[in-house]
């Protein structure tokens, strides 16, 4: 049973550029989030998403976009980077069915940094 | 914005002794979860206490809540090296939503 997977695991881009991160969720997981995690720091909440809409936000720009495919794999895409982009993503998978408020499985994360 | 506050930021221990790790928290909770993170990588969830229990056992891990004084501790007993890891507590709040509040965790090293 594969767990949550995201790729790339590594990725370097500059200011302005725009980037596309993907994860996977767990099987049998229908609900993604993703939250950004900045050096030292707890992760934040980004938002959420199932059946293919976004649910929940945090506090980011709108350059912080998302999808979610019927397959239920989400991507995170954000435009115009800053420095301050430079993070690690995570993607948190969970079971809707189960109300929304159990555990979220974590993916490995990828690393993006801004130069 | 961080919901939960760890204490202590750094923790350091000899290999076999016990750590305890505190949290404390701002708002009306569903359930608090606690979560490993070693070198910059993914999260590995440990443990979920819901609202209306008061403690949980997993394992090496005993985990309280006291949502009178909104605050967790986390006690992992006969430490490992293995253990060596940041530590972060996490809320998710009353009421519809799910995202997880995190704090900032706690970084706990177990010398052997």
């Amino acid at each position: 049973d594969a767990g949550v997977t995201q790729s790339p695991t590594h990725l370097i881009k500059t200011r302005g550029q725009q980037v596309t991160l993907r994860c996977s969720p767990k099987s049998g997981h229908d609900t993604v989030s993703w939250y950004q995690q900045a050096l030292g720091q707890g992760p934040q909440f980004i938002f959420q998403y199932y059946e293919e809409e976004e649910r929940q936000r945090g506090n980011f720009p709108d350059r912080f976009s998302g999808h979610q495919y019927p397959n239920y794999s989400s991507e995170l895409n954000v435009n115009a980077l800053l420095l301050g982009d430079s993070a690690l993503y995570l993607c948190a998978s969970s079971p809707r069915l189960a109300g929304g408020q159990e555990t979220q499985y974590f993916g490995p994360g990828t690393r993006l940094l801004v130069l | 914005s961080q919901q939960g506050e760890e204490d202590p930021q750094a923790l350091s221990i000899q290999e076999g002794e016990n750590a305890t790790m505190n949290c404390s928290y701002k708002t009306s909770i569903n359930n608090l979860q606690w979560y490993r993170q070693n070198s910059g990588r993914g999260l590995v969830h440990l443990i979920l206490i819901r609202s209306n229990e008061r403690e949980k056992h997993s394992g090496r891990l005993r985990v309280t809540l006291d949502t009178s004084k909104k605050s967790s501790s986390l006690l992992i007993t006969a430490s490992r090296a293995a253990d060596t890891a940041s530590y972060f507590c996490a809320t998710i709040s009353s009421g519809a939503n799910s995202k997880l509040t995190f704090g900032k965790g706690i970084t706990l090293s177990v010398r052997p």
